[in-house]
């Protein structure tokens, strides 16, 4: 069974672009959770889909968006980048909602100049 | 809203010796998950506790809830090379994951 698979594997913007990450689930995984992990910050919460809803968001702004489609196949927007928003993006699956055991995939490195 | 904390963020032992790191939220949790990530790599899996008082083990890995649903750790019993990586807690409210920011562990050979 294939993994969690995100793409693409690097990224490097400018301040001010907008960038869209995407994620697939593992086969079956109607859940898509995704994280932002830094140095200093550890994994924290960006939102949560299951089954085409966004069903939880953490505390970011409304610049970071995001959508799952009727494939579970999720993606991850960030409009207006700062210099902040670099960092490692991690999506992750569960077989159903969120707080079920997470099956990450390998990030997305985004890097902001 | 709920947090997590997890203590230490470093932990540097001698191949051999023992290492423990703990998990405290704010809230009652539903359940409490370990994940392991390697240097490079994303967080995997470890194991999930659901039952007040709950004790697992794995192998030299042995991993506790508290009474209270709102504690927990990880002990591992004469650490190797193997064990190096960054160790989180995520505790489960309703709907959300948080994550604790996780203890580095590295092992001297």
């Amino acid at each position: 069974k294939a993994g969690v698979t995100q793409t693409p594997r690097y990224l490097i913007k400018t301040r001010g672009q907008q960038v869209t990450l995407s994620c697939s689930p593992i086969s079956g995984h109607r859940s898509v959770s995704w994280y932002q992990q830094t140095p200093g910050q550890g994994l924290q919460f960006l939102f949560e889909y299951f089954s085409e809803t966004q069903r939880n968001k953490g505390n970011f702004p409304g610049r970071f968006s995001g959508r799952q489609f009727s494939n579970s196949r999720s993606e991850m927007n960030v409009s207006t980048l700062e210099l902040g928003d670099s960092a490692l993006y991690l999506c992750a699956s569960s077989l159903s909602q969120l707080a079920e055991k997470l099956f990450f995939g390998s990030g997305t490195q985004l890097s902001v100049l | 809203g709920q947090q997590v904390m997890q203590i230490p963020q470093y932990q540097h032992v001698q191949e051999g010796e023992d290492f423990t790191t703990y998990c405290n939220s704010s809230t009652t949790l539903s359940n409490i998950q370990w994940y392991k990530q390697r240097p490079g790599g994303h967080p995997v899996f470890l194991i999930q506790l659901v039952k007040s008082g709950e004790v697992k083990k794995q192998k030299r890995l042995t991993f506790q809830f508290g009474e209270a649903k709102k504690n927990s750790s990880l002990h591992i019993t004469a650490t190797q090379t193997t064990d190096v990586g960054t160790y989180f807690c995520g505790g489960a409210g309703s709907y959300q994951l948080t994550f604790g920011k996780g203890t580095k562990l590295s092992v001297i050979p």
